[in-house]
């Protein structure tokens, strides 16, 4: 089955507690994304990759580190947590260039708090 | 500026009624794609349709329609015969250029809720 996977769907934690959150994708996605999601604001952009150690930042990358060693894994890390990271957080993958009409194939989204 | 503007923080329809949910968007370029997610309770975003800059007809998916006014900048989605399984978050979202750039730029987002 196609899918994109996060690990862990739910996470509590407190500041300055290293983590990281994975994301991993089984279509052979070129791109690969990471959005958070707050109330009244959407889904943002955080970083995005384009291919294997092609990363760049997206809107919001305060705060937030990523890594695409692998095609298949683009893992978001926290180094030191804030409770303003508290929120949900989607990884998503696609082809490069995306077929026309195709979307993003999204996680089930990770909901982060931090205390 | 914001790219995507939904206006309705929320609506509350009756069961089988249609609805109407707004979307307007802002973008200099040719070439771009719209999208509508719905985001149940349980949080996972779900595709329901697109729409393409150049395609001159509205997109249809079952009882999902986009009506897709260019010159207005606007791609409402129109649930017909809404079921009380709509209620959810819907976002509508745009994608800028057709080749390499593929950031998504979503709305706030409007809350549906289907009254039975």
């Amino acid at each position: 089955e196609a899918q994109v996977t996060q690990n862990p769907r739910y996470l509590i934690t407190v500041t300055g507690k290293k983590l990281t959150v994975t994301c991993s994708q089984n279509m052979n996605h070129e791109y690969m994304s990471w959005y958070r999601q707050d109330p009244g604001l959407g889904l943002r952009q955080i970083y995005y990759s384009m291919n294997v150690e092609v990363t760049d930042k997206g809107d919001v990358p305060e705060g937030y580190k990523v890594s695409r060693k692998e095609k298949r894994n683009f893992p978001l890390i926290l180094e030191s947590p804030s409770p303003n990271q508290t929120s949900l957080y989607f990884c998503a993958s696609s082809f490069t260039p995306p077929p026309p009409g195709d979307t993003q194939y999204f996680g089930p989204g990770t909901r982060l708090t931090v205390l | 500026a914001q790219k995507i503007t939904q206006t309705q923080p929320g609506m509350f329809v009756q069961e089988k009624e249609a609805v109407t949910l707004d979307c307007t968007y802002d973008t200099s370029d040719q070439s771009y794609g719209l999208f509508w997610y719905k985001q149940p309770s349980s949080g996972e975003m779900i595709f329901l349709i697109y729409q393409g800059s150049y395609d001159e007809q509205n997109a249809t998916e079952g009882r999902y329609s986009l009506n897709f006014q260019k010159a207005r900048k606007s791609a409402n989605l129109v649930i017909s015969a809404s079921q009380l399984g709509d209620s959810a978050m819907y976002f509508c979202a745009m994608r800028e250029g057709l080749q390499g750039a593929q950031k998504l730029v979503f709305g706030q987002g409007t809350r549906l809720t289907i009254n039975p």
